[in-house]
């Protein structure tokens, strides 16, 4: 059975930390790793990942994945109020995502 | 807006209801999905239909009923349900592949909160 983790489940900061997100999976036939930033209801695409060890970049976000250790890594930094939300990590096979529980972020003032 | 539409945001159903959930894409995409968001759960894949074959049933009840007439529709059929079949249900849409394969990321509607009472 394809299986997504993320760590931490939750995680409480102050603006400007910089903080890690992980996410590890385990799927057949794997051809993506993908983050979402979900707020309120319909999760928005941040990453996609395909090749090892290229670092994708968009603003104070990065993310990188480890295709010998079935991983990747969610960055952020100099974190804001407005980063607060569940970050997804999903990993795509064949015509389908298979979603991690989530990590809930709260960037306090 | 993703570009994918579901309506309706909201829905009240009694057990002995019949209603439908319906997503509409107009990204020219070709997959599309159901996934069913409960409290403290990860997103659960329901259905996936690619190319209006349904590819992927992840032993959903038979009181869910998807229907893909073409590759910008999809419905979700709901009979009989349970309480604990209330949730969010997400539809999300990728360029799928007629041999397999999802090369794009997925683009979400917002999402049908259903409270089954």
């Amino acid at each position: 059975e394809d299986k997504v983790v993320q760590s931490p489940l939750s995680l409480v900061v102050h603006e400007g930390d910089t903080v890690t997100l992980n996410c590890s999976y385990e799927v057949t036939n794997f051809r993506s790793l993908l983050w979402y930033k979900q707020e309120k209801k319909a999760p928005t695409f941040l990453f996609m990942l395909t090749s090892s060890g290229i670092e994708k970049k968009s603003g104070r976000l990065s993310s990188i994945l480890d295709k010998k250790e079935l991983s990747s890594i969610l960055n952020i930094t100099a974190t804001q109020t407005g980063d607060s939300a569940i970050y997804l990590c999903a990993a795509g096979s064949n015509y389908k995502l298979t979603f991690g529980k989530g990590t809930l972020l709260t960037v306090n003032p | 807006e993703t570009g994918v539409t579901q309506t309706p945001r909201h829905l009240v159903m009694g057990m002995t209801n019949k209603k439908s959930l319906k997503c509409e894409q107009h990204l020219g995409h070709n997959a599309m999905y159901w996934y069913k968001q409960s409290a403290k759960k990860p997103l659960e894949l329901m259905f996936v239909y690619n190319f209006k074959e349904q590819t992927e049933n992840n032993s959903v009840p038979s009181r869910f009923s998807p229907e893909c007439p073409n590759s910008s529709h999809l419905f979700l059929h709901l009979h009989t349900l349970q309480p604990e079949d209330s949730a969010l249900y997400l539809c999300a849409s990728t360029q799928g592949h007629p041999v397999g394969g999802m090369n794009t990321e997925a683009f979400f509607g917002q999402g049908t909160r259903l409270t089954v009472v």
